[in-house]
């Protein structure tokens, strides 16, 4: 089966810029989460769908982040405007329903000038 | 709230030789504990996971036994090689009814020829 996809792989952008990543899950997967890991560090969740509804978005900065599952099926994750500390991974994963093992994309590494 | 707790890196080891690479964590209920594995510019694989206490998850030659006693899950591996090179990450979801995942900060592992 494919797996989870994200794009872009990589994004550099400057400061106060618009970015978004996009994630298309696995077939089938309702459940859908997207995560920043920081250099050296475990990744963090930011927000996680239950098909289109977002039942966790906790630690999601909502001034400057939103998320969007319009369908239940891709997302997208938007930061603006992008600040300095932003420079991360951006994960996306999706696992068929809130108490499976979580499938993990590739990641969109976020640098920014 | 759940934490995870995972010996500082990097490690670096010969080839054939034992790894061992300790995790204990914090967390109510009953969590399951899994161990990820992030190859270099890659996402997160699932390597083993374990749902309650004394199982003991394997794969790819790793094992890990969850110890609700000492509230360990140290990962273990006979003889590395090495194409396991990677960032390895301990992590426990549902401690708190919460299927989200929370991560190690991740041990390096270098294994030389």
């Amino acid at each position: 089966e494919a797996g989870v996809v994200q794009s872009p792989r990589y994004k550099i952008i400057e400061k106060k810029q618009p970015v978004a990543f996009w994630c298309n899950p696995i077939s089938g997967h309702n459940t859908l989460y997207w995560y920043r890991q920081n250099l050296g560090q475990g990744p963090e969740l930011l927000i996680r769908y239950e098909n289109e509804e977002a039942v966790d978005d906790s630690q999601l900065p909502k001034d400057r982040f939103s998320a969007e599952r319009l369908k239940g099926v891709d997302s997208t994750l938007k930061i603006q405007p992008a600040e300095l500390g932003d420079s991360a991974v951006y994960l996306c994963a999706s696992s068929l329903s809130g108490n499976q093992p979580q499938h993990f994309g590739d990641g969109t590494r976020l640098s920014i000038l | 709230g759940d934490s995870v707790t995972q010996m500082e890196g990097p490690v670096t080891l010969s080839e054939e030789a034992f790894l061992t690479i300790n995790c204990t964590y914090t967390a109510t209920g009953y969590p399951s504990l899994f161990w990820y594995v992030q190859y270099p510019g890659e996402g997160l694989q699932l390597l083993l996971k374990a749902t309650k206490a004394d199982d003991k998850g394997s794969n790819k030659g790793f094992e890990a036994t969850y110890r609700k006693e000492t509230t360990s899950f140290h990962l273990e591996k006979g003889s590395v090689q090495v194409s396991d090179s990677a960032v390895y990450f301990c992590a426990l979801s549902g401690g708190a009814g919460s299927y989200q995942l929370t991560f190690g900060k991740g041990t390096k592992l270098s294994v030389i020829p």
